[in-house]
């Protein structure tokens, strides 16, 4: 099946700054999602993002599926964006949502 | 919409117990997954149904876990008997068709001790 691999597994920042948060994957996609974990254990949905680049706020993604990357980029952070990030993907020909093993990101007041 | 609906939020038990999960989709959405998190990794996929019908449960470990999808709508997990290892959150999600977004529910936090 598809290998879902994420960098950095850990960061930490200062509020207001900004963040870059990759995954790469091993096969052709044609769904490719960004999950936010909160401190609760919920996934919330940030992006369905198999190709291209989308925005809302702060946050965006872009996805370069012939190289077989996403980025998802958060800008001036705040505290309540701390959590885990997980992308995850599906390929053709294997349905399943493969995840990745998350970035965790704190960020400090 | 309404999201996916899980209870409990909660559940303690001690090994060799049994216990049940309880997941209602998105209406509308054929296609409802089960997924086992461990502190720490991922989510990894235990069963997908297809309306009524079991699609994938190859990493279902089906010794002790059972699940259905009477009707084509709500879903249940069974885990009997329990272990230590099956510690973890039990998310279901939901999605229109295969390989669209997927909608995760609020998950069911177990802990056997």
């Amino acid at each position: 099946g598809i290998q879902v691999e994420q960098s950095p597994p850990d960061l930490i920042l200062q509020e207001g700054a900004n963040s870059t948060l990759r995954c790469n994957f091993s096969d052709s996609v044609n769904n490719l999602q960004w999950f936010h974990q909160n401190p609760w254990g919920q996934l919330i949905n940030l992006f369905y993002i198999p190709s291209g680049t989308k925005q809302n706020g702060r946050l965006s993604a872009t996805t370069v599926a012939t190289e077989r990357y996403s980025l998802l980029y958060i800008s001036s952070s705040q505290t309540t964006d701390s959590g885990v990030y997980f992308c995850a993907a599906v390929n053709f020909g294997n349905e399943k949502l493969t995840f990745g093993t998350g970035t965790r990101l704190t960020i400090i007041p | 919409e309404a999201g996916v609906a899980q209870s409990p939020r909660y559940k303690i038990i001690e090994k060799r117990q049994s216990v049940a999960f309880w997941c209602n989709p998105i209406s509308g959405h054929a296609t409802l997954y089960w997924y086992q998190q461990i502190l720490g990794q991922g989510p990894k996929l235990l069963i997908q149904f297809q309306n009524n019908g079991v699609v994938d449960d190859s990493q279902l470990p089906k010794d002790r876990f059972s699940a259905e999808r009477l009707k084509g709508v709500d879903s249940t997990l069974k885990i009997q008997p329990a272990k230590l290892e099956d510690s973890a959150v039990y998310l279901c999600a939901s999605s229109l068709r295969e390989a669209y977004g997927y909608t995760f529910g609020s998950g069911t936090r177990l802990t056997v001790v």
